[in-house]
Formats: C-alpha cells, sequence, structure tokens
C-alpha cells in the first residue's frame, strides 16, 4: 500500500492558463474522489469515479474543469482558463467501495 | 442538502490532558457514517475514528473515542492523554452511504508542553 499520490505538490501559473493535476489511487480501490480546500476551510467535494464511470459532479465544478479517469486507473484534473478564485489545495481520496476514503498530500494551486 | 458544524474554531489543551471538540450535523437521513480526520500542517489528511449511525455503541480507536447522539444530530471527539503530535486541524465529517464526504469549517488543536 503506497497511498494516494498526488501531482504535482505545487503548480504556480498565471491566470488565463490551463493546468492539470495527476492522482494515483491505491492499487485495487475502485472509487476515486476530488476534493477543493481554501484556507482555513474544509475540503469540498467536486467529482467522484467508480471504475471508469462518472458517477456524480458538484455545481462547484464549473464548464471549466473536466476530470477523467481512463481505464478505472489514476485520474486527472484539468482546469481551463484558470481565475484567482482557482487558487486551492486540490486533495485526491480513494476508497475500495464504501470503505473509509485515504487521502493524498494535495496539489497546491496558485494563481498569479 | 447535508451540512456539518464545527462551532469552536480553535481549542488549546495542555499535554496529558482531555479535550472534547465538538461536531453537529444536519441529515434527513438514517443510515449514514460520520468521522473524524487529523491533517496536520501541511501534511495528509488522515482518518482518525468513524461511527456508523446504525451502531448505538461509540466508537474507540486508543485515546480517540467519540461521542455519538443520533437524535441530537451530535458527534463529539474526545482526545484522551494529549500528545504534541495531536496538534493539528481536526474535521468532522458526514457520508452518505458510499457516496462523498461533507466537512465541517475544522478545528484547530493546539497542543501546550
Amino acid at each position: 500500500d503506497t497511498g494516494v499520490s498526488q501531482d504535482p505538490r505545487h503548480k504556480i501559473t498565471k491566470r488565463g492558463q490551463n493546468v492539470t493535476f495527476r492522482c494515483d489511487p491505491i492499487s485495487e480501490h475502485n472509487r476515486l474522489y476530488w476534493y477543493r480546500q481554501t484556507l482555513g476551510q474544509g475540503p469540498e467535494f467536486l467529482t467522484y469515479f467508480q471504475n471508469e464511470a462518472q458517477l456524480e459532479k458538484s455545481r462547484l465544478l464549473s464548464d471549466r474543469f473536466s476530470a477523467e479517469r481512463p481505464k478505472g486507473s489514476f485520474s486527472t484534473l484539468e482546469i481551463q482558463r484558470t481565475e484567482q478564485g482557482d487558487s486551492a489545495m486540490y486533495l485526491c481520496a480513494s476508497s475500495r467501495d464504501h470503505q473509509p476514503q485515504h487521502f493524498g498530500d494535495g496539489t497546491r494551486l496558485s494563481i498569479l | 442538502a447535508q451540512t456539518v458544524t464545527q462551532s469552536q474554531p480553535e481549542m488549546s489543551v495542555q499535554e496529558a490532558e482531555t479535550v472534547t471538540l465538538s461536531c453537529t450535523y444536519d441529515t434527513s437521513e438514517s443510515d449514514y457514517y460520520l468521522f473524524w480526520y487529523k491533517q496536520p500542517p501541511s501534511r495528509q489528511m488522515i482518518l482518525v475514528i468513524r461511527q456508523e449511525a446504525y451502531k448505538q455503541q461509540n466508537a474507540t480507536e486508543n485515546r480517540f473515542s467519540v461521542n455519538f447522539q443520533k437524535a441530537a444530530k451530535s458527534f463529539s471527539l474526545k482526545i484522551s492523554d494529549s500528545q504534541l503530535g495531536d496538534a493539528a486541524m481536526y474535521f468532522c465529517a458526514y457520508r452518505e452511504y458510499g457516496n462523498k464526504l461533507v466537512f465541517g469549517a475544522g478545528t484547530i488543536l493546539r497542543v501546550k508542553s
């Protein structure tokens, strides 16, 4: 069990640029979740996958956000045309069915 | 929509003493799970303890225990024999069967030596 891995750990970009984050879940975990956490707040749900199927999307996930999980393994979260308000920590978590979720270290996004 | 409220932004405890962190939630469901997660500064979120709503018995994990009051929709965390390593942000979270987590705003716990 190597844990949930997220890459990169930090991303600094200019407003208007596109960014992509990657999450590698714990092997054999069929569920994968993305959350967003702003400073001093609890994480907020963005979306989740069961295997390769995206089963739920939050209204927080505007049309500038897209997530994929090809082949039910790793997942990517892309943000297009980044805005100042996108600055946050993006957390990935995985679980086996309804077992407790295990979190990665997160990707901190800073928009200049 | 389900909501989770942590009314204590910050708490302090002396090393070796006991502290209780409060959490209330709102739901119309009868079957759900509750969790406490710990997030040390710049580190990974770690599961501390979980409670299944259909279980009457309060969950315990070593020095950590909960007081689950289903009718009152209350789920507090008690940390006994506090250690310096317990210092972190603590999040209370609610989950319906198989779905997303809904988190509270968190409580910063400071441990004094």
